[in-house]
Parts: structure tokens; C-alpha cells; sequence
């Protein structure tokens, strides 16, 4: 049974490029949600889809941009790459958008900005 | 952002020996509150929840304790393993969205 699933799981980057980060979550789970993880921080939240809308957004800058597909899985893209965005960057998902919400991560792609 | 205060930062138990994580939230629309498990190299794991109605919810070894009134809540480990060991986190959500996380606590169990 496939957990949450994430791809790439390490990458490098320059400052100033953008990064494609992909999630598929749990057959049947309809909302995805990213965190960033910075190196012995806890995770923080950037955006929540449910259903292909977005449904909350994070303190992150319009840098960052999210969508769900029709089939729920999930993308993150990050233009304009600085140094400080180098993290762990996890993706969520669960079967609803709302209530006692039991997130199920995957194991992050960590992206690596020189 | 941080909404969600976690102490110890480190903690260092023996085999045996009963671990306690203390967290502290500031939000009072905040209703569900888990503790996360995160071994190096993978993602975060639900350990156990608790909802605010409930001022103690105990799974196997893990007990979580809940202070609505002061705002505080904390994972209690008893008999803590090596296997135990690894970094663990609050959370804190209204609502299941946002959910906001506290800095972490690295448990290390001796053996």
C-alpha cells in the first residue's frame, strides 16, 4: 500500500532558478498540503489544497505557488531561489480538507540552494 | 508564525525511564492536537492526538495531557525504548487546516 510519494527526493539548485517539487498522496486522500523544514526547525506550513482549490496559504511569498490535479496529486514551485529556501520541503495528504485532520507525510524532497 | 511553544529542545533518558515533552499554545481556536514522531531521513509521523474536550488520552506507551486552561499540553513516554529516540513534535490546528508546529524536542533514550 504506497504512502505519500515525493519526487525529487534531493536536488540542487542556484540561487535564482525555480524548483518543481511533486507529491502523490494516499489512494483516495483528497487534500495535499506542503510544509518547509528547515534544518532543526519545525515544519512549517505553506499551502493546503482540497479538491483542486486552495484552501489555506501560509506566511510564504508570492515566490511559492501551488496546484492539485484531477487526480489529487500535487505540485509546488518555488521561483527566484535564495539561499534561505534551502530545506526539507514535505508534502501531506488526508482524506479531508477540514475536522480532526490525520496528516500522513511523505519524506520530503530536500532541496539544496548554493 | 510560531503559534505553538515546545520544550525541551534535547532530552536524554535511560532505558526504562519515562520521557515528557511539554507544549504550549497561544491560539484558543486551536482543537486538535497531535504529537509527531520523526526519525533522520523520513517525514513526520502521527504518534497520538488529542481534542480539547479531553484532558488525557493514552495509546500503549504514550499519554497525552491536556491543560485547556493554561493552555499547555505534553507527551508523557512511559517505559522510553532506543527506539524511541528521535525528534518529536506538537501540533497545533483549527480545524485540521494550518497546522502549526512547534520547534521540536530530540529525545535520545540510553541504553
Amino acid at each position: 500500500d504506497a504512502g505519500v510519494t515525493q519526487s525529487p527526493t534531493h536536488l540542487i539548485k542556484t540561487r535564482g532558478q525555480h524548483v518543481t517539487l511533486r507529491c502523490s498522496p494516499i489512494s483516495g486522500h483528497k487534500s495535499v498540503s506542503w510544509y518547509q523544514q528547515v534544518l532543526g526547525q519545525g515544519p512549517q506550513f505553506i499551502f493546503q489544497y482540497y479538491e483542486k482549490e486552495e484552501r489555506g496559504r501560509g506566511n510564504f511569498p508570492d515566490r511559492f505557488s501551488a496546484r492539485q490535479f484531477p487526480n489529487y496529486s500535487s505540485e509546488l514551485n518555488v521561483n527566484a531561489l535564495l539561499l534561505g529556501d534551502s530545506a526539507l520541503y514535505l508534502c501531506a495528504s488526508s482524506l479531508f480538507g477540514a475536522g480532526a485532520n490525520v496528516l500522513t507525510f511523505g519524506a520530503g524532497s530536500r532541496l539544496t540552494v548554493l | 508564525q510560531q503559534q505553538v511553544k515546545q520544550s525541551p529542545q534535547s532530552l536524554i533518558v535511560q532505558k526504562g525511564g519515562i520521557s515528557i515533552i511539554n507544549c504550549a499554545y497561544e491560539n484558543t481556536a486551536f482543537d486538535y492536537f497531535p504529537w509527531y514522531q520523526q526519525f533522520p531521513g523520513k517525514g513526520p509521523a502521527l504518534l497520538i492526538a488529542i481534542r480539547p474536550d479531553v484532558s488525557e488520552k493514552k495509546e500503549g506507551r504514550f499519554t497525552i495531557s491536556f491543560n485547556k486552561s493554561a493552555k499547555q499540553f505534553s507527551l508523557h513516554i512511559m517505559d522510553s525504548q532506543p527506539g524511541d529516540s528521535a525528534t518529536y513534535f506538537c501540533a497545533a490546528s483549527k480545524q485540521g487546516n494550518d497546522m502549526r508546529f512547534g520547534a521540536g524536542t530530540r529525545l535520545t533514550v540510553k541504553p
